[in-house]
């Protein structure tokens, strides 16, 4: 059964330290997306990448880092300098390329990070 | 700058009345939009979609409108039942600069009352 799975659901970070979210496809899909939604905010992209070893910045990359080292695996590590990282964090896939526009997103279910 | 907006944060509608939700953008390159459906907790999910070669298009209760010299989009259902309650995001394709990504709206939560 194709997916897209996001662990954990829910994730409890210190102040000073660098967490990993992961994002993990068995779509075949090239392209993953990773999004932060906050109240009012919608959903704002933060890094994207189209293939394998290549990824892009978002509209909102300061204080992550991504890693695109297998087609099925995206993580989102959420650095210390992300000075407010508290937020619901989404991942995606699609097909990528001009398929993209036919077929659209398949978002994974999220994960809840929290700064305690 | 948001080049895909959503006007209405909010909106709420009686049960088995017409529910409307708009959304503007500022790019005549965009050329194909999707509306996705999104509960707490949960990733947004797939509702319908439109080319811009099209000015409506229906599947079911949901029919999505689009008006291209307005750069305006609508997303209507009919009739509304309290499972609709959600938020709803607009998006639109972009293909600039060799990247191929959907740029969303901020989203509109809708509520529908039994």
């Amino acid at each position: 059964d194709g997916g897209i799975t996001q662990s954990p659901k829910y994730l409890f970070r210190k102040e000073g330290q660098n967490v990993t979210l992961s994002c993990e496809q068995n779509l075949n899909h090239d392209a993953m997306y990773w999004y932060r939604q906050d109240p009012g905010q919608g959903l704002r992209l933060i890094y994207y990448s189209q293939i394998v070893n290549d990824f892009q910045k978002g509209d909102i990359a300061e204080g992550y880092s991504v890693s695109r080292e297998k087609k099925e695996s995206f993580p989102l590590t959420v650095t210390s300098a992300q000075k407010n990282p508290t937020a619901f964090y989404l991942c995606a896939s699609s097909i990528g390329g001009t398929g993209t526009v036919n077929y659209g997103y398949t978002f994974g279910s999220g994960t809840r990070l929290t700064v305690v | 700058d948001q080049q895909v907006k959503q006007n209405s944060p909010s909106l709420s509608v009686q049960e088995g009345r017409i529910s409307i939700l708009n959304c503007d953008y500022t790019n005549s390159m965009f050329d194909y939009f999707l509306w996705y459906k999104k509960y707490p907790a949960e990733g947004p999910t797939f509702l319908i979609s439109i080319s811009s070669i099209k000015d409506k298009n229906e599947d079911g209760r949901f029919t999505v409108f689009l008006n291209k010299s307005a750069k305006h989009l609508s997303l209507h259902i009919v009739p509304s039942q309290p499972g609709d309650s959600a938020v709803y995001f607009c998006a639109a394709f972009s293909s600039f600069s060799g990247t191929y990504k959907y740029i969303f709206g901020t989203g509109t939560r809708l509520k529908v009352l039994a």
